[in-house]
């Protein structure tokens, strides 16, 4: 089983839409999880954090965490086509915190 | 904003090549990283230094050497490059926060590497 797993896609959602992005771990112990967005072509830029249970809203972005069903999403409201990447999510494992384990990405297509 | 910088965006490189990637950052990480991209295989650690001269294997570090003299500054070695190792190479930093709780991860522009 890998450590982090998502669909790769593509997701395509029409544009104004909700966008929902999921993600599953395994290491149970993990603590920290973390959303990015990669364009073709370019880095990872970093698009939010999510420690507790629950959701953390941040403008059109939210990230939802279940621990106990070790699952994290990032649903997208209002969908845009600049919003149309590759997002990937990531998590620090309980050994080795300083480092993250990255999922395969999802790649999301927003479509006019 | 953090800033991290990879000296050489695209190369090209001959098989058997030793080949060096060179990576800057100006927020005074401890820790720095290298990482290759990959379609389908997504991001995979090669090394992760934790402090100027100490560094620690990722998950695929054969083939691959780094150096790190400075604090800003962590340089992939490729001591013979193979037509395997083309790819996307990201270097990247981050605060040492503790134990529990995670860092976040700052990456630079990337390198494409092609060997041929």
């Amino acid at each position: 089983q890998k450590e982090v797993e998502q669909n790769s896609g593509p997701l395509s959602v029409p544009e104004g839409a909700i966008a929902s992005l999921n993600c599953t771990y395994s290491d149970r112990g993990s603590q920290s999880f973390f959303w990015y967005r990669q364009y073709s072509g370019k880095s990872p830029e970093l698009i939010m954090f999510i420690y507790s249970n629950g959701d953390k809203e941040d403008g059109r972005f939210t990230a939802q965490l279940n621990k106990a069903s070790q699952y994290v999403s990032l649903l997208i409201r209002d969908s845009q086509p600049s919003d149309s990447a590759t997002y990937l999510c990531a998590v620090t494992p309980i050994q080795g915190a300083q480092k993250l384990v990255f999922g395969q990405g999802t790649r999301l297509t927003i479509n006019p | 904003d953090v800033k991290v910088t990879q000296s050489s965006r695209y190369l090209v490189k001959r098989t058997g090549e030793k080949v060096f990637l060179e990576c800057v950052q100006d927020m005074d990480h401890e820790n720095m990283f290298w990482y290759r991209q990959d379609p389908g295989l997504g991001l995979r650690l090669i090394y992760f230094s934790y402090d100027v001269k100490m560094k620690e294997k990722g998950d695929i570090p054969e083939g691959y050497s780094v150096s790190r003299e400075k604090k800003e500054r962590f340089s992939l070695i490729l001591e013979s490059a193979s037509t395997n190792q083309t790819s996307m190479y990201l270097c990247a930093s981050s605060f040492n926060q503790g134990a529990l709780i995670g860092n976040t991860i700052y990456f630079g522009e990337g390198s494409w590497l092609t060997v041929v």
